[in-house]
């Protein structure tokens, strides 16, 4: 079975552009997440989504930040204007459903690093 | 509030030593606790998960007991080999409503042939 897909792997912009990471989360899971990786600031949960409606976007760092999830297979993180210190690797990650629900594993894609130069 | 605590690394160990990697916790109520494991260029994923107090967690030859007492969920395994090597997140569940995952600062470990 494929794992959660995000794309790009990688990506290099320059300050003040448009970037947007994508994410297909496994099939059937109903909850996704946003984390961003920084070496000074960890891992940080940004957004997350239950049944494709956004739940809690309290770790969103500004309003430069936007995520949707127009359906249950597809997500994006858009970042408007991007600035350098956006460079972080941004995962995504997918949980199923079930009644015991703080038991659940979340599985995480492999990542996108973004450089902001 | 909610919150874990892991030790501070890099852990650099030989090859066949023990490891001990620590972890503790500060919840309301009873969260569930899980050890994820982060190799280079990769995602986080699930290495064990223990969900009620004294449970234990174990895959791979890790292990780690949920210790209600002493708020801890500390990673152990006998004998590390170099694909190990790799960060290790210590987390818990909050119980609320919410359903987010609460990461600790993550330990690196390094195993030298």
């Amino acid at each position: 079975d494929a794992g959660v897909i995000q794309s790009p792997r990688h990506e290099v912009t320059e300050m003040g552009q448009e970037v947007t990471l994508r994410c297909k989360p496994i099939s059937g899971h109903d909850y996704l997440f946003w984390y961003r990786q920084t070496m000074m600031r960890g891992l940080e949960l940004l957004i997350y989504f239950n049944n494709n409606v956004p739940i809690d976007d309290s770790g969103m760092p500004e309003d430069r930040f936007s995520a949707k999830m127009p359906n249950a297979s597809f997500s994006t993180l858009k970042i408007q204007p991007s600035e350098p210190r956006d460079s972080a690797v941004y995962f995504c990650a997918s949980s199923p459903p079930g009644p015991l629900r703080g038991h659940n594993e979340q599985f995480f894609g492999p990542g996108t690093r973004l450089t902001v130069l | 509030g909610n919150s874990v605590t892991q030790m501070e690394g890099p852990v650099t160990l030989s090859e066949e030593a023990f490891l001990t990697i620590n972890c503790t916790y500060t919840a309301t109520g009873y969260p569930s606790l899980f050890w994820y494991v982060q190799y280079p260029g990769e995602g986080l994923q699930l290495l064990l998960k223990a969900t009620k107090a004294d449970d234990k967690g174990s895959n791979k030859g890790f292990e780690a007991t949920y210790r209600k007492e002493t708020t801890s969920f500390h990673l152990e395994k006998g004998s590390v080999q170099v694909s190990d090597s790799a960060v290790y997140f210590c987390a818990l569940s909050r119980m609320d409503s919410s359903y987010k995952l609460i990461f600790g600062s993550g330990t690196r470990l390094l195993v030298r042939p």
